[in-house]
């Protein structure tokens, strides 16, 4: 039971370059997000989806675009790099929507360098 | 606005002794309030979920407790190890969305 799996764990891009990070989960469910984490700003969601086939903005959306592939995968793809989205990008599963009292169980981050 | 605030100054205590870290917000009305605990290099890993008809839980020599008239929650690790040295999250969560908001999280630091 590997829980949230997240790759690649490193990247370096140069600006105007695009990527595709992965993240897929093994615990049936529903929920799944994506955030970034920077020093002094603490964690921000990026975009996030309550089921198979939706998805929604969350707080810093611009610049980022995601799929819900399928119940397990939901991928964030940056289409045109920029040294501004240097962080630590987190993904992250809960079991159901509505429930107040669904833990976040998260991945153990991509950290992409934009240069 | 709403904000939640940690404090951002490392809590450095000796072995044995018992950390609390501090979690305050204003402009929200929380339905429940979370804790994580994040490793360097690592996700966050949840520890305790606390409800705004709450006042207190405990697991093991965790204790969390939740006042919603000061608008603060405090995080207790009793009898504190080295191991303990972390960074702690807290994270708020509305009646009307199940996706928390998360603080900046304060790092707490066990010395031997």
């Amino acid at each position: 039971n590997a829980g949230v799996t997240q790759t690649p764990k490193f990247q370096v891009l140069k600006t105007g370059q695009s990527m595709t990070l992965q993240c897929a989960q093994d615990m049936n469910h529903n929920s799944m997000y994506w955030y970034r984490q920077d020093p002094g700003m603490g964690l921000r969601l990026i975009y996030y989806s309550a089921s198979e086939g939706t998805t929604d903005k969350g707080e810093v959306p611009n610049g980022y675009n995601v799929s819900r592939l399928n119940k397990r995968e939901f991928s964030l793809r940056l289409e045109s790099a920029a040294p501004s989205q240097t962080s630590v990008y987190f993904c992250a599963s809960s079991a159901a929507t509505g429930q107040t009292n669904s833990p976040l169980h998260f991945g153990n981050g991509t950290r992409l360098t934009v240069t | 606005s709403q904000k939640i605030e940690q404090n951002s100054e490392a809590l450095n205590i000796q072995e044995g002794k018992t950390a609390t870290l501090t979690c305050n917000y204003t402009n929200y009305s929380p339905a429940y309030l979370q804790w994580y605990r994040q490793d360097p290099g690592r996700g966050p890993v949840f520890l305790l979920l606390i409800r705004e008809n709450e006042k207190e839980k405990r697991k093991e020599r965790l204790k969390v407790t939740f006042d919603t008239t000061l608008k603060q929650s405090l995080f207790h690790i009793t009898a504190s190890q080295p191991a303990d040295s972390a960074t702690y999250l807290c994270a708020l969560g509305t009646g009307g969305s199940y996706i928390p908001t998360f603080g900046r999280g304060t790092s707490l630091i066990v010395h031997p």
